[in-house]
């Protein structure tokens, strides 16, 4: 059975101070590792898929990474509106529906 | 581009009644999912249409929820009779068609159930 295991629960930031999100990960076959960004009373937001260990993607501030057993998500001098719920989910080879953490809550203050 | 869109946003419906979430997907994506979230946990599937064909329904907790997308458009989830435990967001999510296309989700129908 797909396990995804986030860490921390929460993570509270000054402005400008850079830090790494977890996601442990085990699955049969990964096809994809997808990182989303959820605000209050919103659906996750898509930020980005990773597909094999050694990859990485970018996007203004974050930048996500994968090995053969977890990603993070790194956050380099993050704003207020950084402030949400960063959410990890895999998809393994046999179906494609998502296994989801518990999340990680972020809070930056200016 | 129009995104996923859920209806409706908040229902509170007491213990044995009936309720309808519907879920309209992002136009052209032949992939629909519905999760949902109780509280406290993560988010976890409940079943995966391709057009009008249930692909996966693994997730679905029980027989008191049927879902349907009928013509590959649109799709509805009913519970019938709610229970306690049913209360929670349900979230409806779409992809294309090909490949790890990334799913796109909508803002969710919290349910209350009395």
């Amino acid at each position: 059975e797909d396990q995804v295991t986030q860490s921390p629960e929460a993570l509270r930031l000054q402005e400008g101070e850079s830090s790494s999100l977890n996601c442990s990960y085990t699955v049969s076959g990964l096809r994809g590792l997808f990182w989303y960004r959820q605000d209050p009373g919103k659906g996750p937001e898509f930020l980005f898929t990773l597909y094999s260990a050694g990859e990485e993607k970018e996007k203004e501030r974050l930048k996500a990474t994968l090995t053969k057993k977890e990603s993070f998500l790194h956050i380099t001098a993050p704003k207020p509106e950084d402030s949400a719920t960063y959410l990890c989910a895999v998809m393994d080879t046999g179906r494609r529906a998502l296994t989801f953490g518990s999340g990680t809550r972020l809070q930056v203050q200016p | 581009e129009a995104g996923v869109t859920q209806f409706p946003s908040h229902s509170v419906i007491e213990k044995g009644q009936t309720v309808t979430l519907r879920c309209d997907p992002i136009s052209g994506h032949d992939n629909l999912y519905w999760y949902r979230r109780v509280m406290g946990k993560e988010i976890k599937f409940l079943l995966h249409f391709v057009k009008e064909s249930k692909q996966d329904e693994s997730g679905m907790p029980n027989n008191r929820f049927l879902a349907e997308r009928t013509g590959g458009t649109y799709s509805t989830l009913k519970v019938q009779p709610a229970e306690l435990e049913d209360s929670g967001v349900y979230f409806c999510a779409s992809s294309q068609g090909t490949g790890n296309s990334p799913l796109h989700f909508g803002n969710g129908t919290r349910l209350t159930v009395t």
